[in-house]
């Protein structure tokens, strides 16, 4: 079965610089979120996308943007980055549940891991 | 608030069964998951149970939920060494918010 694909998975940016992250979704799954793991960290949740409009934000810095284009994949843009921000970044996605009060639950990429130098 | 405890480290050996532990706050709670982190490598779902059942088995994996306690565990039967992981525990609630736990780290010793 597909699964949440992200890339890079590997990201190595200096000081300053600016990074995109790329997200694709599950097939016809209209949501998702984005989540960054710091080094024996758990996952902090950043935003997330509901049909391409923004549903919730979570501790995402100022430097940081995001959006869900038409075909429901996301990008994550950082700019001005810095050494704090070298962590693995998630994006998950979930299906359209929102049905009868349920939700379905998240499904993760394998993550891009960005080291900042 | 919303807050998901468990403790950190829990070592077995090889065959015998892991129980892991988690609490939470908000009795909004809808599903409450199951999540596996292997080094370096994505969250891997395991299982997940809705608030309104108290137990579901999934071959070697048993989720026990106590919602009066707020209490919610994994218990892997014959635990081998590729078990070895951080398991992490994590909820959604009505807000449709979805909250991990700190994470607790499995190791199985031979």
């Amino acid at each position: 079965a597909a699964g949440v694909i992200q890339s890079p998975r590997h990201l190595i940016k200096e000081k300053r610089e600016t990074a995109t992250l790329k997200c694709y979704p599950i097939p016809r799954h209209d949501t998702v979120y984005w989540y960054q793991q710091g080094p024996g960290q758990d996952p902090q949740f950043l935003i997330s996308f509901y049909e391409k409009m923004q549903s919730d934000k979570g501790s995402i810095p100022d430097r940081f943007s995001a959006q869900q284009f038409s075909d429901y994949h996301s990008e994550l843009n950082m700019s001005s980055l810095e050494l704090g921000d070298s962590a693995l970044y998630f994006c998950a996605s979930s299906s359209p549940a929102r049905t009868g009060g349920h939700n379905s639950p998240l499904h993760f990429g394998n993550g891009t891991r960005l080291t900042v130098t | 608030g919303e807050d998901v405890e468990q403790s950190l480290f829990l070592s077995v050996r090889e065959g015998d069964s892991s129980v892991i532990n988690c609490t939470y706050t908000d009795s909004s709670s809808t599903y409450l998951y199951w999540y596996k982190q292997e080094p370096g490598a994505g969250l891997q779902l395991l299982t997940y149970i809705f608030s309104n059942m108290d137990m579901k088995q999934d071959q070697r994996l048993t989720v026990l939920l106590n919602k009066k306690d707020k209490h919610l565990s994994l218990r892997i039967a014959d635990t081998q060494t590729g078990d070895s992981a951080i398991y992490f525990c994590a909820e959604m609630n009505y807000g449709q918010n979805f909250v991990f736990g700190p994470g607790t780290r499995l190791s199985v010793l031979p």
